[in-house]
């Protein structure tokens, strides 16, 4: 089955920390990105990637890093540097876009970080 | 961002019709998304709209107003199992910017 995963579905951590989050994708898709969402607020775009070895910052990248080594793999690090982490992580992908498009954005199941 | 505008919340009652709006930025709009999320999974796709009029899918209908930057989805008929947030979306330079999201309760 196609699809994408994010492990793990809860995931807790100490304030200073650094963690990592996983997102894979077994459907081809080039583009891939990383959404944070807070209660009553809507998701708001963290880094995207369009190609392998390639990402762009959204708009909230600050404390956030990311790398794009396999089409496969868009892996989000949560830095110290981030003042606020605790929120549902979401990744997606989509076929490669073109202005005008129809892009198609497919969720995985999110994760949820707690940050103690 | 396109500053994608949605009401909170919405009530309605089981077998009614509800209609959530949505208003954008139309500068770089190319296309408007509407997904449904059950509290605590991930978004999943209903619609999208890139040319004015209503698009129809069962329940579900989509309208788009490109030159009013508005946007509504329509849902019909409507079942307990789809109280849930309604993310409308719009792409504007290869980018998603979602709205806030409006939860919708049915009632028995």
């Amino acid at each position: 089955d196609g699809g994408i995963t994010q492990s793990p579905k809860y995931l807790f951590r100490k304030e200073g920390q650094n963690v990592t989050l996983s997102c894979e994708q077994n459907l081809n898709h080039d583009a891939m990105y990383w959404y944070r969402q807070d209660p009553g607020q809507g998701l708001r775009l963290i880094y995207y990637s369009q190609i392998v070895n390639d990402f762009q910052k959204g708009d909230i990248a600050e404390g956030y890093s990311v790398s794009r080594e396999k089409k496969e793999s868009f892996p989000l690090t949560v830095t110290s540097a981030q003042k606020n982490p605790t929120a549902f992580y979401l990744c997606a992908s989509s076929i490669r876009e073109l202005a005008g498009s129809y892009n198609e954005q497919f969720f995985g199941p999110g994760t949820r970080l707690t940050v103690l | 961002g396109q500053n994608i505008d949605q009401p909170t919340e919405m009530t309605a009652t089981e077998g009614a019709i509800v209609q959530i709006n949505c208003t954008y930025q139309t500068s770089g709009f190319n296309g408007l998304f509407w997904y449904q999320q059950h509290a605590g999974e991930a978004p999943t796709f209903l619609s999208y709209n890139v040319l004015d009029g209503l698009e129809e899918k069962g329940r579900f209908s989509s309208f788009l107003s490109r030159s009013k930057g508005y946007s509504y989805l329509l849902l019909k008929e409507l079942q307990m199992k789809d109280s849930a947030s309604y993310l409308c979306a719009g792409i504007n330079d290869y980018k998603l910017s979602f709205g806030a999201g409006t939860t919708v309760t049915v009632r028995a």
